[in-house]
């Protein structure tokens, strides 16, 4: 697609269920990476994708959250028995390779654990 | 102290109006980011550098490497430019991947 789509754009879900958040990058970047912006607060790295290498995984918060992307497609972000913590916006963004090359990023995923 | 610092933090400005947004870190960098980021959450990549001056329309970003820092400078404000506007780096050291993030810098810019 012409940018990089998230879905959903909000979801509301009850504490201690899991969800399922959902990145489409731009066709032909390779590299992906998923942030949580908590409100008021700047960005927090969670993990990164580089093709088919093994994913960074070293900025997930905790083993409740874990993301999968199958080769250079879609990504999707499982966070498990939700928290009220949880509760951010979560942005995922793409680029060509990496190196010092520009990132698209989603709009983002409001996720609130009531 | 934060590797990556933005000033002012809040900025309010009367259209028309010349803005500069300033960040400094404290790293050795291989690139610096400025991206701009609107009221409803979306995050817009506006600049990479890594020397030098880049200029986009009415947005010029500048960087100093020996002095380690850049500037984000708006010419002709208008209330449309209201936003966040974030820095962020990369560092030499890091993963190539890796980036630093400044806490933003926000924008209001009255008509």
């Amino acid at each position: 697609g012409a940018g990089v789509s998230q879905s959903p754009s909000n979801k509301v879900t009850e504490k201690g269920k899991d969800v399922e958040l959902r990145c489409d990058p731009i066709s032909g970047h390779t590299a992906l990476y998923w942030y949580r912006q908590r409100l008021g607060q700047g960005l927090e790295f969670l993990i990164y994708f580089q093709g088919n290498s093994a994913p960074d995984k070293s900025g997930l918060p905790s083993d409740r959250f874990s993301a999968e992307r199958t080769g250079e497609s879609v990504s999707t972000l499982t966070i498990q028995r939700t928290q009220q913590e949880d509760s951010a916006v979560y942005l995922c963004a793409s680029s060509f390779r990496t190196g010092n090359y520009g990132y698209t990023f989603g709009s983002g995923t409001r996720l609130t654990v009531v | 102290k934060n590797e990556v610092e933005q000033s002012p933090q809040n900025l309010t400005a009367q259209e028309g109006e010349f803005i500069t947004i300033n960040c400094s870190y404290s790293v050795g960098i291989s690139a610096l980011h400025w991206l701009q980021q609107h009221p409803g959450g979306g995050i817009v990549s506006l600049f990479m550098l890594s020397s030098g001056k880049k200029k986009h329309g009415r947005l010029i970003a500048t960087i100093n490497i020996q002095e380690k820092h850049s500037s984000l400078h708006i010419t002709a404000s208008h209330p449309r430019d209201s936003a966040v506007y974030i820095c962020a780096v990369r560092r030499r050291s890091d993963s190539n991947y890796q980036l630093i993030w400044g806490a933003g810098t926000k924008l209001i810019i009255k008509p």
